[in-house]
């Protein structure tokens, strides 16, 4: 069954260093998300990204964050500037149409 | 989109079916109510969605009030691999962004 991938899954930065966070989305889909989760918080949606440009953004995607897809098959979240409030699992996810999203396994981001 | 309610906590025991409930009591005429599960910290996973009528697939079965102000989500032979926390969406756009409360934390016993 196709799945949606992430890599690291485990990365650990300084603060102020700039981290990416990849995605392999499954492989027919065109509709790309990137959720955080806070330890012992809920989910919160960060970004959408649709024919190749944001559809929707959160307040917590400021300018420190970026979302690109390199080529036909990545997607990758970019924080430009880390911060120890960034530490997080983020989640990427993907839908081909419409309704469900199928999430990936998560990178856990701690910042020192 | 509407906000939903959930239980903060259920046990239920292994083989027995868990029904989770869930109030939509704002929901409006054109929003799905959308049930995920999330293992572990693990990434969610989608269950089951509804406008209006029952659904059943292969994991669960939802069910819709005729006046759609609450729904319940049943696991009809509940396993330990079912432990999870389940959340209950009420979401407009099809594809858009999904906002997770807090759901119930679903707790399965031997």
């Amino acid at each position: 069954e196709p799945e949606v991938t992430q890599t690291p899954s485990h990365q650990v930065t300084q603060m102020g260093q700039e981290v990416i966070l990849r995605c392999v989305p499954i492989s027919n889909h065109l509709y790309f998300y990137w959720y955080r989760q806070i330890l012992g918080q809920k989910v919160e949606f960060l970004v959408s990204f649709y024919n190749n440009e944001i559809s929707e953004k959160s307040e917590i995607f400021d300018d420190q964050f970026s979302v690109e897809r390199p080529d036909g098959s990545n997607f990758t979240l970019k924080i430009r500037s880390t911060k120890l409030e960034d530490s997080a699992m983020y989640f990427c996810a993907s839908s081909e149409f419409v309704y469900e999203q199928y999430f990936g396994p998560g990178t856990r981001l701690t910042v020192t | 989109d509407a906000k939903t309610t959930q239980p903060t906590s259920m046990d239920c025991a292994e083989g027995r079916a868990a029904n989770l409930p869930c109030n939509h009591s704002t929901i409006s005429g054109n929003e799905y109510v959308y049930w995920y599960r999330q293992i572990h910290s693990q990434g969610p996973q989608y269950i089951i969605h509804g406008l209006k009528n029952n659904e059943t697939n292969e994991m669960a079965s939802l069910i819709i009030t005729e006046d759609r102000k609450s729904s319940t989500l049943i696991l009809p032979h509940a396993t330990l691999r079912d432990t999870a926390v389940y959340y209950c969406i009420a979401r407009t756009d099809s594809w858009g962004k999904l906002q997770f409360g807090a759901g119930t934390q679903v707790v399965v016993t031997p």
